[in-house]
């Protein structure tokens, strides 16, 4: 499988608790994006790689998030001290550095995401 | 800034049908891209269609087609002979152009469902 994979599916944690997610984009895509989906919402956008340099952190990324991508390749959410407002779907998504032939825009895809409860 | 409106939280269409979902945008970067996004149940999120703002023919994917009024600043959805498998979330989202960072900007979505 060549898409975008995130890790775990799913996490039902208890308040208060620290949480990390995992996002493998796809091979040799340089662009990384993290997004968050609450209930009813359209995705957010909480923060920006290329490569291995974390360009752009959405003012939603609170202290408590921390965002990683070592070497370029898979990146780590964290989130410490969990609060239920955390509540949501963590979507990660890759794009290569420039568009495919014959196409005029860099397309972003998406993984399956990560539903994260906090209780 | 970027915004995206989207104004009809649910619709539903009779299979075979045309339907057309709603977008309107505000920017005030010269150049930028046009999205759709469809998300099933199951939670991924699936690209349909893109826009850019400086073309000059409205996009079509197959079933898909995009009418782009630049003036009125709206970038509505067209699904034409609506299948039951098209019963999902649709999400219009829009990014800069610059081939740096083009994160997306989304509107809250519309839920389409297909009655048989």
């Amino acid at each position: 499988d060549t898409g975008v994979s995130q890790d775990p599916r799913h996490k039902i944690t208890k308040r208060g608790q620290n949480v990390t997610f995992r996002c493998d984009p796809i091979s040799e895509h340089n662009r990384l994006y993290w997004y968050r989906q609450t209930l009813g919402q359209g995705p957010e956008f909480l923060t920006y790689f290329q490569n291995e340099a974390q360009l752009e952190k959405s003012r939603l990324l609170s202290d408590r998030f921390s965002a990683e991508r070592p070497k370029g390749s898979f990146s780590t959410l964290e989130i410490q001290r969990t609060e239920q407002g955390d509540s949501a779907m963590y979507l990660c998504a890759s794009s290569p550095k420039a568009p495919d032939r014959g196409q005029s825009y860099n397309e972003q895809f998406f993984g399956p995401g990560t539903r994260l409860t906090v209780l | 800034a970027q915004k995206i409106t989207q104004t009809q939280p649910g619709m539903f269409v009779q299979e075979k049908e045309a339907v057309t979902l709603d977008c309107t945008y505000d920017t005030s970067d010269p150049s930028y891209g046009l999205f759709w996004y469809k998300q099933p149940s199951s939670g991924e999120m699936i690209f349909l269609i893109y826009q850019g703002s400086y073309d000059q023919q409205n996009a079509t994917e197959g079933r898909y087609s995009l009418n782009f009024q630049k003036a009125r600043k709206s970038a509505n959805l067209v699904i034409s002979a609506s299948q039951l498998g098209d019963s999902a979330m649709y999400f219009c989202a829009m990014s800069r152009q610059f081939f740096g960072n083009e994160k997306l900007t989304f509107g809250t979505g519309t839920r389409l469902t297909i009655i048989p």
